[in-house]
């Protein structure tokens, strides 16, 4: 299984971008790269995903290293309801192992 | 449209009880997956089932146990609960196609005393 690596915690102010990082350097050539985010008291909410090339919606993009053993969540514009936790999860054959995510705090 | 739902909401049993818990999943979903959240920590995967057969199973004793039912929900039962056994328990729905995304539910929490 690929293991990932992102920050305890980050920090943002509001209105300003806030990237988050994610190292999952085990990862298999046919793994999806998943972003979920929980917010307090709810389940997981499904932000992103893509595999070799930078995806958008619209409520985030994600950004994939070439080689693949990275990847880099992007909030354009982060406002308070952006605060979470966020999990970068590699998908191994409809397996979604959650670690222990980023939680991402915005200051107004 | 309705999103996943689960019951019961809030759940206190003692130990040695055993518990069931209920998920429906979204409309023209055919895959459910279930998830065990502890405090302070991420969900951890339990089992994922795919039209009514088991397609994915986490680290979990036999204690736990799930099955789906022909029109997609699904149950999560938990026998000789034990006070670790105190979590949230998410449900998630997906459409089980390659890219697997889920929709969770709000969860159940559940209390072992």
């Amino acid at each position: 299984d690929a293991k990932t690596t992102q920050p305890n915690s980050m920090e943002s102010n509001e209105e300003e971008p806030v990237h988050l990082p994610c190292n999952h350097s085990t990862i298999s050539g046919t793994d999806y790269i998943h972003w979920y985010r929980q917010l307090p008291s709810q389940g997981p909410e499904y932000v992103i995903h893509g595999l070799t090339s930078n995806v958008n919606n619209r409520m985030a993009s994600l950004a994939i290293a070439e080689d693949r053993k990275s990847s880099t969540l992007i909030l354009h514009r982060a406002t308070l309801r952006d605060a979470a936790v966020y999990y970068c999860i590699p998908l191994h054959q409809y397996d979604m192992r959650f670690g222990a995510g980023t939680r991402l705090t915005v200051k107004p | 449209d309705a999103g996943v739902t689960q019951s019961p909401t809030h759940l206190i049993k003692t130990r040695g009880q055993h518990v069931t818990l209920r998920c429906s999943p979204i409309s023209g979903h055919k895959s459910v997956s279930w998830y065990q959240q502890v405090l302070g920590q991420g969900p951890q995967f339990i089992f994922q089932y795919y039209e009514k057969e088991e397609r994915g199973r986490g680290n979990f004793p036999d204690r736990f146990s799930a099955r789906q039912f022909p029109n997609y929900s699904s149950e999560l039962n938990v026998n000789a609960l034990l006070l670790g056994d105190s979590a949230l328990y998410l449900c998630a729905s997906s459409l089980g196609d390659n890219t697997d995304t889920q929709y969770f539910g709000p969860g159940t929490r559940l209390t072992v005393l």
